[in-house]
């Protein structure tokens, strides 16, 4: 246990389906991250949040919208995502941006 | 474009060997360089450097940067079983982290 909880663990759904993940820390951390790790790839920044605020990733497809409320919850909203997005999504936080990140488990994500 | 470069990308040793695992980059806007470790889902935060030259230890694992060569290393000694996971090297450049591909270290009894 990181401190770092993601729900769903796994999650399949259909291409005209909107889900969204899940992400909290118990740290008191004031950073929040969503990377995107597929296979034989190397992990992927998609989101950063520092103080609830976000910073933008214009490589992000807009079908995949974060959401911070505060500073422990991170949310990703899905939405008419494509076979190609099946990957495992991880949730981190840290005590400010760039500071050593702890990890969730990771929701596995599989689009059909 | 910022790339981070690990090598090896796999490595198989016996228990009890010293393996070295490099990480390389060529970045805008450095600040940090981190180093995680990952057996099955979560990595694992194991060190991150700043300044050259300075080894940060934990255990039987140490790391060390050089910022005028742009690599860092990870040593790992006495290698155990437990020690098979892929080791991630990350530089943190502002508002983005890059990952390199890892090292998957498989350590034989």
């Amino acid at each position: 246990e990181t401190g770092v909880t993601q729900t769903p663990r796994h999650l399949v759904m259909g291409m005209t389906n909107k889900k969204s993940l899940k992400c909290e820390q118990h740290l008191g951390h004031n950073a929040m991250y969503w990377y995107k790790q597929s296979a034989k790839k190397p992990l992927e920044l998609m989101f950063v949040y520092s103080l609830e605020e976000r910073v933008e990733n214009n490589s992000v497809p807009s079908r995949f919208s974060p959401e911070c409320p505060n500073s422990s919850h991170l949310f990703l909203h899905l939405h008419t995502l494509q076979p190609e997005d099946s990957a495992l999504y991880l949730c981190a936080s840290s005590q400010d941006k760039g500071r050593g990140a702890f990890f969730g488990q990771g929701t596995r994500l599989t689009v059909v | 474009e910022d790339k981070v470069v690990q090598s090896p990308l796999s490595l198989v040793v016996h228990e009890g060997d010293t393996v070295t695992l490099n990480c390389s980059y060529e970045v805008t806007n450095f600040r940090s360089l981190l180093w995680y470790k990952q057996e099955k889902k979560a990595p694992t935060f194991l060190f991150m450097l700043t300044s050259s030259g300075i080894e940060k230890k934990s255990g039987r694992l140490s790391s060390i940067l050089d910022k005028k060569e742009l690599f860092s290393i990870l040593n790992i000694t006495a290698t155990q079983t437990g020690d098979s996971a892929v080791y991630l090297c990350a530089v943190d450049i502002n508002n983005d982290m890059r990952f390199g591909a890892g090292t998957r270290l498989t350590v034989k009894p």
